[in-house]
């Protein structure tokens, strides 16, 4: 079954260290999200991408960098320079930016630790 | 500023009983609307959308909503709620028609508990 599969599910990191979320997607979407989600605040878009190696900054990009070298990859690095990293992240895609047919299909998401 | 609005943070209702979550928001077009849901600790799912025609909308799992434009509403219902139906609901809006997903708006979400 195509879907995205984000990995690890829980990861723990110590304050100060840069750290990668996985999202790897077999849908063969062209877009694909990052979000990050806090209790009561709805997700916030961090980043986007349209097209490989290209992405767009979302909401609240500061303190975190993405990549786009695959189709199928949209990595995402929270670094040391995110003040509050703590949060659940969630990675999406669809099959483009525009277009009544494209709605978000999600992954599971990755809960991130950072004491 | 444009917003998405949820009056209902949390609501409990019991087995069997119809539900109604509210959506609203505050966009001069008629934007593409949508409802996910969300058990815990997994990602969103969708439930249904509304681009243009018919106002009401089916979707999986037995929901329906409408969009009624007059009220700038999109309220999601269920004739009779399923224990399984415990989770949480997010209203979403692009803005208008031509709008890109990454400018996507969640509401902030209705919890749903639901009693035995």
């Amino acid at each position: 079954d195509g879907g995205i599969t984000q990995s690890p599910k829980y990861l723990f990191r110590k304050e100060g260290q840069n750290v990668t979320l996985s999202c790897e997607q077999n849908l063969n979407h062209d877009a694909m999200y990052w979000y990050r989600q806090d209790p009561g605040q709805g997700l916030r878009l961090i980043y986007y991408s349209q097209i490989v190696n290209d992405f767009q900054k979302g909401d609240i990009a500061e303190g975190y960098s993405v990549s786009r070298e695959k189709k199928e990859s949209f990595p995402l690095t929270v670094t040391s320079a995110q003040k509050n990293p703590t949060a659940f992240y969630l990675c999406a895609s669809s099959a483009a930016v525009r277009g009544s047919n494209s709605p978000l299909h999600f992954g599971n998401g990755t809960r991130l630790t950072v004491t | 500023a444009q917003s998405v609005t949820q009056p209902d943070i949390h609501i409990t209702v019991s087995e069997g009983a119809s539900l109604e979550l509210r959506c609203n928001y505050s966009y001069g077009a008629t934007p593409y609307l949508f409802w996910y849901v969300q058990s815990p600790g997994q990602g969103l799912q969708l439930l249904l959308k509304y681009f243009s025609g018919d106002t009401l909308v089916q979707g999986i799992k037995g929901f329906e909503a409408e969009f009624k434009r007059s009220q700038s509403s999109f309220n999601l219902r269920k004739p009779s709620v399923h224990w399984s139906d415990a989770a949480e609901y997010f209203c979403a809006v692009v803005p208008y028609s031509g709008a890109g997903s990454y400018q996507l708006t969640f509401g902030k979400g209705t919890k749903l508990s639901v009693i035995p």
